[in-house]
């Protein structure tokens, strides 16, 4: 069957940390994948896009790395701050209009 | 701009009953789409329309029905509500970044709903 996983438990770290966050997939071929923001009782906001034959994407403190020999995106926020706290989450595009979320990883910055 | 509007923001139905989500936006996006989010289960793919007059089902589209007359419209319709169908409901549009089709979506704030 088709999965998409997130870290499954909350992430805490210490402000000016890095953070590390992972989506794994199962049974898609991804053209491209996305990273979206989500605050409490708001809707998601789109962060990045990175394509199946790109490596890695960079935007200010965030990176995306997309490596599909072993199927997996890690997002890196560097040098944290407490207001980066959210929930992160990914999403797939394979050829066609259908996206596919991940259920999301909780990111807390600790002051 | 607006941006992705969606009303109402909180909705209480009875089991049976019928009600349309609605959904707008003003950025002449060609895509929009209807995504429902449950606790553990990610947002999930409803309904999708890449332009006015055409619409396609996504990954639960049962229960739901959507039309798209104009650019800016989206409505969800929910003939017959059921418990089940208790969730958030977000409408998104996006356009293509790409020429090979990559869309960044515009999410709206959501639609609480819940079903007695």
């Amino acid at each position: 069957s088709q999965k998409i996983e997130q870290n499954s438990e909350a992430l805490n770290i210490q402000e000016g940390k890095t953070a590390t966050l992972t989506c794994n997939y199962t049974n898609y071929s991804p053209a491209y994948l996305q990273w979206y923001r989500q605050d409490p009782g708001r809707g998601p906001v789109f962060l990045l896009l990175i394509r199946e034959n790109e490596k890695e994407k960079r935007k200010e403190r965030l990176k995306v790395t997309f490596d599909t020999t072993l199927k997996q995106s890690l997002f890196h926020i560097t040098a944290s701050q407490p207001a980066d706290s959210a929930t992160y989450l990914c999403a797939l595009q394979p050829t066609g209009n259908q996206f596919y979320f991940g259920t999301g990883t909780s990111l807390t910055v600790i002051p | 701009n607006a941006g992705v509007t969606q009303t109402p923001k909180f909705q209480v139905l009875k089991t049976g009953q019928s009600m349309t989500l609605q959904c707008a936006q003003d950025m002449n996006h060609e895509y929009m789409s209807w995504y429902r989010q449950d606790p553990g289960m990610g947002l999930r793919l409803i309904h999708y329309s890449v332009g006015a007059g055409i619409t396609d089902q996504g990954e639960v589209p049962n229960g739901y029905n959507v039309s798209r007359s104009t650019t800016e419209d989206f409505p969800l319709r929910l003939l017959s509500a059921a418990p089940s169908q208790t969730s958030v409901y977000f409408c998104a549009s996006s356009y293509s970044v790409t020429s090979g089709g990559a869309y960044e979506q515009y999410f709206g704030p959501g639609t609480r709903l819940t079903v007695t």
